[in-house]
């Protein structure tokens, strides 16, 4: 079990360019979340996939904001056009299906837009 | 909305003593209750967890109560550990897989 991984560990950005990061899951598991944590809050859901099948968005994940995960394996998380509003801890999580198979979270994407 | 609240954002406790961790929540759906705690700058991670059917659970040194009729929980760590300084988040879940998290309470354990 080598965790879930997630690159980079931050990233800066201007306002208005376009970041993407990637999430690595714990091979045998077929759930991906993305969650978002801001300063003195707890992580906030933003998506989830089974296997490749992107099952449900937050409100909060505008059309700005796009996640893949082809084949079921990797995940990305795209963020165009950056606002500083953006900036926060992306974290990404795997776990097996069922509702008591808790949640493995990567050490998250610290981005901040400049 | 905020449907899980910890209302305490802090607490210190002497080491070897108890540390107890609130949590309220406002969604009857819930079916599953999780505490995680985290480490700066490293992801949070699990710690223990309870389904609604029940009224406790127990691993070791930490114990988390949930009282339905209230919709409350607490966890309970004895005894306290210098290591035990974190963050510690309540999480709810409903619908098999949405996880919904409070703000965090952090503990600092003196010793």
């Amino acid at each position: 079990d080598t965790g879930v991984s997630q690159d980079p560990r931050h990233k800066i950005t201007k306002r208005g360019q376009n970041v993407t990061f990637r999430c690595d899951p714990i091979s045998e598991h077929n759930r991906l979340y993305w969650y978002r944590q801001t300063l003195g809050q707890g992580p906030e859901f933003l998506t989830y996939f089974q296997n490749e099948a992107q099952l449900e968005k937050s409100r909060l994940l505008s059309d700005r904001f796009s996640a893949e995960r082809p084949k079921g394996s990797f995940s990305t998380l795209e963020i165009q056009r950056t606002e500083q509003g953006d900036s926060a801890m992306y974290l990404c999580a795997s776990s097996l299906r069922g509702f008591n198979s808790p949640l493995h979270f990567g050490n998250g994407t610290r981005l901040t837009v400049t | 909305d905020q449907q899980v609240k910890q209302n305490s954002p802090s607490l210190s406790v002497q080491e070897g003593r108890i540390s107890i961790l609130n949590c309220d929540y406002t969604n009857s759906m819930f079916d599953y209750f999780l505490w995680y705690k985290k480490y700066p700058a490293e992801g949070p991670t699990f710690l223990i967890s309870i389904s609604s059917i029940k009224d406790k659970n127990e691993d070791g040194r930490f114990t988390v109560f949930l009282n339905k009729s209230a919709k409350h929980l607490s966890l309970h760590i004895v005894p306290s550990q210098p290591g035990d300084s974190a963050v510690y988040f309540c999480a709810a879940i409903r619908n098999d897989y949405k996880l919904s998290f409070g703000a965090g309470t952090t503990v600092t354990v003196r010793a």
